[in-house]
C-alpha cells in the first residue's frame, strides 16, 4: 500500500495564480483533511470530509476550495493565491467512525510558495 | 485556535537520557494523541490515550494524562539520536469527533 500520497511535492506560484493538490489514499479511509504548516504554528485543518461527497469547513477554511469525488481522493483548490498562502500542506486520512479509530495517516507534504 | 500548548518548545538532550514533553489543553476531550514529525516529512502517530484512561505505555514511551490539569505528558527513554524529531499533541474534543486539533510542538534534539 502507498498510503496517502501528495500531489505535487513542490510548487511556486505568482499571486493570482490557481492550483489544485491532490491528495489520494489506498486505505479505503472514510475521513480526509488537508492542513496548513506554518513554523511555530503546528497544523491548522483547513478542510475535511467524513465521507465521499461530503466537505467541511476547518479552522482556516478562506481562500481554500476543496472536493471529495471519490472516495480515495481529496483536492484542494486554491484560485487566487495570495503569499499568506505559502506554507506547506498535508493531506491525512483516518479510517473513519466505525471501530473508534481517530488515528490519522499523513502525506508526505507539498511545499508552496507564493512570490 | 490551536487547542494544544507544548512546553518546553525545543529540548536538546544527550543520547541514552530521557526526554519528557509536556502538553496543556483548553476543553473536554475524547482522547489525546502524540504525533511525531521528522524534518520535511509528515507527521506519524506514536500513541493515543482516552479521556478515561490516566497513563499508557509503548514501548520506550509512556504517556500520561491529567484531565483534571487538562494536561498530558509524553516520556522517551532511553533517547536515541533518530528520536530526534518535532512532537506534537492533538487532542479529539468532545463534540467534534471528526477532527483534530494540534498544538505547536516541541522540538527535541538527541545529540550523540
Amino acid at each position: 500500500n502507498a498510503g496517502v500520497t501528495q500531489t505535487p511535492k513542490f510548487r511556486v506560484l505568482k499571486t493570482g495564480q490557481s492550483m489544485t493538490l491532490l491528495c489520494a489514499q489506498d486505505m479505503n479511509h472514510e475521513y480526509m483533511y488537508w492542513y496548513r504548516q506554518d513554523p511555530g504554528m503546528g497544523l491548522r485543518l483547513i478542510h475535511y470530509s467524513v465521507g465521499e461527497g461530503t466537505t467541511a469547513k476547518g479552522e482556516v477554511p478562506d481562500g481554500y476550495n476543496v472536493s471529495r469525488l471519490k472516495k480515495q481522493n481529496f483536492l484542494l483548490g486554491l484560485e487566487s493565491a495570495a503569499p499568506s498562502q505559502t506554507s506547506v500542506y498535508f493531506c491525512a486520512s483516518r479510517l473513519g467512525s466505525s471501530g473508534r479509530s481517530y488515528e490519522q495517516y499523513f502525506g508526505p507534504g507539498t511545499r508552496l510558495t507564493v512570490t | 485556535s490551536q487547542q494544544g500548548e507544548e512546553d518546553p518548545q525545543a529540548l536538546s538532550i544527550q543520547e541514552g537520557e530521557n526526554a519528557t514533553m509536556n502538553c496543556s489543553y483548553k476543553t473536554s476531550i475524547n482522547n489525546l494523541q502524540w504525533y511525531r514529525q521528522n524534518s520535511g516529512r509528515g507527521l506519524v502517530h506514536l500513541i493515543l490515550i482516552r479521556s478515561n484512561e490516566r497513563e499508557k505505555h509503548s514501548g520506550r514511551l509512556r504517556v500520561t494524562l491529567d484531565t483534571s490539569k487538562k494536561s498530558s505528558s509524553l516520556l522517551i527513554t532511553a533517547s536515541r539520536a533518530a528520536d530526534t524529531a518535532s512532537y506534537f499533541c492533538a487532542t479529539v474534543n468532545t463534540g467534534t469527533a471528526s477532527k483534530l486539533t494540534f498544538g505547536t510542538g516541541t522540538r527535541l534534539q538527541v545529540t550523540l
